[in-house]
């Protein structure tokens, strides 16, 4: 069984400029959460994708957006890149059915810089 | 949004020492997960509680869910030096899909 990954390690962009960020699931499940890790503070929650589709959002403007593919693994995308942008993006994967979402287990994380 | 309160922010205590620590929130929640982190790592997952008054151990790391669905709480016991590093509560309400994680406690076990 493999466990979450994540792409890339590490990333430097530039304000304004876009990135994209990885994640492919762990065997077996079908949601995939991001989120965004500041320095010294908690991981927050960005969204999640289930079934293809964005499902819950949390307060992260309109230039954060996502995909999920077929094979359950997703991007990150942002646009507009802000120097508050600089953070490590974890992605998370669980098993999701009916309304309840069980346990997430965690990627090693994209640390993104922006200058 | 929700606010998870995490205590002690941090902790530095002996080898062999037991630590607890524990999370409070606003409101009720139906699902609490604690997680341990390593710098410049993802937070790799502990234990799992689902009910309230719930009790469940993993190795040398207890812990429960409040029975008032508003706090849960986690022990170590006989700490290691492996067991330093950041520790996380997160924990789901019954109407979202996304976990709110705490603020974290920051565990140094002196040799």
């Amino acid at each position: 069984e493999t466990g979450v990954t994540q792409s890339p390690t590490h990333l430097i962009k530039t304000r304004g400029q876009q990135v994209t960020l990885r994640c492919s699931s762990q065997s077996g499940h079908n949601t995939v959460s991001w989120y965004q890790q500041a320095l010294g503070q908690g991981p927050q929650f960005i969204f999640q994708y289930y079934r293809e589709e964005e499902n819950g959002r949390g307060n992260f403007p309109p230039r954060f957006s996502g995909l999920q593919f077929p094979n359950y693994s997703s991007e990150l995308n942002v646009n507009a890149l802000e120097l508050d942008d600089s953070a490590l993006y974890l992605c998370a994967s669980s098993y999701r059915a009916g309304q309840g979402t069980y346990e997430q287990y965690f990627g090693p994380g994209t640390r993104l810089t922006v200058t | 949004g929700q606010q998870l309160n995490q205590s002690p922010q941090s902790m530095f205590i002996q080898e062999g020492e037991d630590v607890s620590m524990n999370c409070t929130s606003s409101s009720i929640f139906n699902t609490w997960l604690w997680y341990k982190q390593d710098p410049g790592e993802g937070p790799v997952l502990l234990i799992a509680l689902y009910k309230a008054g719930e009790l469940t151990s993993n190795g040398r790391l207890t812990a429960q869910f409040g029975i008032t669905r508003k706090d849960s709480f986690l022990n170590i016991s006989a700490s290691i030096p492996s067991d330093v590093g950041i520790y996380f509560c997160a924990g789901q309400t019954p109407t979202s899909n996304q976990f709110y994680f705490g603020t974290g406690t920051s565990l140094t076990v002196i040799p």
